[in-house]
Order: structure tokens, then C-alpha cells, then sequence
């Protein structure tokens, strides 16, 4: 059975902290991503990383960055934690998109994260 | 840059009856995919659909279809005798050249 697990569930933590999400994905996936969800907004990109080392800029990288050292686990870095990144922290991997190809994206469970 | 846009925020329906939940996208990439992901109120992401821009013939998946039209950039989720259980947020999403965008989501409501 396909996995992508989190690290938690549920985050609380105060302004100016460093903050690690952590996604760890058993598939042998190439492509990796991180959104945020939020009511209204739907899912926005913030980063996404197509092979180890890589990373890519999505929609609202500001305020965050992205480490992939290995090709299953890929982390959301928040590096100094404000209120305003208060939301689901969704993660989520799929095969590498050829041309028109079907595949699909797997979801870790997600994130609350809560900044005081 | 790509860009989905649901344009309609709640939906409700009948029970057994059909509804269509809008989607439209922007992209320059000639080939992509658009695929729709149900979340019901535990969170958990589900894939429904999927359809490759260069199918010739729109996909369907049990009770769900998926309406495509290339020249007018939309790519409606049908879904035939809802049930109560259909009841959730539907996200439409398009997948480019590398990454997948997702629009703002629709809240369906499906009334007994």
C-alpha cells in the first residue's frame, strides 16, 4: 500500500521559532511537493522538488524553504515562524510527469500547524 | 503561468440526482494533465479523475466524468446519482510540465 506520512498531525508553536515538516513517501517517487490549504484558497504551491538536490519555487515560497537530500523525504522549512503561516501543511509525491502521462499525486495526511 | 479557477465556492444537491462542479485553467504547456481530488471532512486527499490533455475521449470512473473541452479550457466533474457520502470539497487540479496547481476548491452538499 502506497505511503506518504507526515511527522505530526498536529504543530503548535510560537512566533520566531524554526519550524521542520518533515515528508517521508515510500513509492520511489521522483516528484515531490509541499502546499499549503487554507478556507477559500484551495491548495497553493510552495515548493516542489523534482530529483534529490532539486527544489523549485511555487506559488508562496516566501517565508519557507525546502531540503531534499534523500529521494524519499522531503522537508518544509519555516525558519522563522509568524502567525500569518498558521494552516494545513499538505505534502504530497508522484512518479515523473511524461508528456500527457496518468499519474497521480499521493497525500501525506497533513499538518496543522498553529503559530502563537 | 498555469492557473485553475473554480468559480463556484458551495454546491448543494439532491440526493440521486447529477451535478456538475466547474473547472476552468489557463496554461501554455501543450501537454498536461487535469485530474479532480475529493477531501471529505477528515482531510485526507482522494484522487476521482483524470484526464490527459491529449485524450481524445473524456474520462469517466464509475459514477464520475469528466467533461472536457480543450478550446474553451474546462474540465467539469460530473457526478450521476449523488449520494449523502458525496458530500465534501472538490478540488479541481491541472499538472504541468514539472509541477500541479489546484484551484480554490468547491464545498458539494448533498441533501437527503
Amino acid at each position: 500500500d502506497v505511503k506518504v506520512t507526515q511527522s505530526s498531525r498536529y504543530l503548535v508553536k510560537r512566533t520566531g521559532e524554526k519550524v521542520f515538516l518533515e515528508c517521508v513517501q515510500d513509492m520511489d517517487h521522483e516528484n515531490m511537493f509541499w502546499y499549503r490549504q487554507d478556507p477559500g484558497l484551495g491548495l497553493r504551491l510552495i515548493y516542489f522538488s523534482y530529483d534529490v538536490k532539486m527544489k523549485e519555487k511555487g506559488d508562496i515560497p516566501e517565508g519557507y524553504s525546502v531540503s531534499r537530500e534523500k529521494k524519499e523525504r522531503f522537508s518544509l522549512i519555516l525558519e522563522s515562524a509568524s502567525t500569518n503561516q498558521t494552516s494545513m501543511y499538505l505534502c504530497a509525491s508522484s512518479l515523473e510527469f511524461l508528456g500527457s502521462s496518468y499519474n497521480e499525486q499521493f497525500f501525506g495526511p497533513g499538518t496543522r500547524l498553529t503559530v502563537l | 503561468a498555469q492557473k485553475i479557477t473554480q468559480t463556484q465556492p458551495g454546491m448543494f444537491v439532491q440526493e440521486k440526482e447529477a451535478v456538475t462542479l466547474d473547472c476552468t485553467y489557463d496554461t501554455s504547456d501543450p501537454s498536461y494533465g487535469l485530474f479532480w481530488y475529493k477531501q471529505p471532512s477528515s482531510g485526507e486527499m482522494i484522487f476521482l479523475i483524470y484526464q490527459g490533455s491529449y485524450d481524445q475521449q473524456n474520462a469517466t470512473e464509475g459514477r464520475y466524468s469528466l467533461n472536457f473541452q480543450k478550446a474553451r479550457k474546462s474540465a467539469n466533474l460530473v457526478i450521476s446519482a449523488s449520494q449523502l457520502g458525496d458530500s465534501a470539497m472538490y478540488f479541481c487540479a491541472m499538472r504541468g510540465t514539472l509541477d500541479m496547481r489546484f484551484g480554490a476548491g468547491t464545498r458539494l452538499t448533498v441533501k437527503p
